[in-house]
């Protein structure tokens, strides 16, 4: 297997405007994670999926944060309008089971100018 | 909710020497235990892990015991390379939320 794939890797914006991110997770897991690392922050969930369903978005900062998952094979965060504050490196992972191992997609590193 | 707290600051050594990284736990319930390893710009990746009490976890040389009289699950290696250079997070299945919670993360940078 592929492993969890991650669109783009780098992705550099100015501030205002719309960015997406992608995420195919490894076929057959059933959970999928959105997580947001910074050196100030550490490792923070931002929500995430079981069956394409989203069932705890608390981690979502604000309502600039959106993320979609239409069909089990892939996924969206998006950000708009994003903002320098928003610079961090965004992981996707899934998963078999909630409590089973998590697998790491290599990230999108964002740089909001 | 579960979470771990892992020890402060980054750990700096030289090949060859002894590697521990503390990570304490508190959870209701026995939680599954996770050690992750990132190496530079990746993502994280599955270490190794244990599922109950006194199960040692243990992969490239590295192990870490599920200890429930102390919670803890601290990572050790006897003889550290300089590829072991990496930022490792301690975490948990957090069955009440549903979600693994993750520490904070120790950078191990191991000298020539």
């Amino acid at each position: 297997d592929a492993g969890v794939i991650q669109s783009p890797r780098h992705e550099v914006t100015e501030m205002g405007q719309e960015v997406t991110l992608r995420c195919k997770p490894i076929s057959g897991h059933d959970y999928l994670f959105w997580y947001r690392q910074t050196m100030m922050r550490g490792l923070e969930l931002l929500i995430y999926f079981n069956n394409n369903v989203p069932i705890d978005d608390s981690g979502m900062p604000e309502d600039r944060f959106s993320a979609k998952m239409p069909n089990a094979s892939f996924s969206t965060l998006k950000i708009q309008p994003s903002e320098p504050r928003d610079s961090a490196v965004y992981f996707c992972a899934s998963s078999l089971d909630r409590e089973e191992t998590q697998y790491f997609g290599p990230g999108t590193r964002l740089l909001v100018l | 909710g579960d979470s771990v707290t892992q020890m402060e600051g980054p750990v700096t050594l030289s090949e060859e020497a002894f590697l521990t990284i503390n990570c304490t736990y508190t959870a209701t319930g026995y939680p599954s235990l996770f050690w992750y390893v990132q190496y530079p710009g990746e993502g994280l990746q599955l270490l190794l892990k244990a599922t109950k009490a006194d199960d040692k976890g243990s992969n490239k040389g590295f192990e870490a015991t599920y200890r429930k009289e102390t919670t803890s699950f601290h990572l050790e290696k006897g003889s550290v390379q300089v590829s072991d250079s990496a930022v490792y997070f301690c975490a948990l299945g957090d069955r009440g939320n549903n979600r693994l919670a993750f520490g904070k993360g120790n950078q191990v940078v191991v000298i020539p």
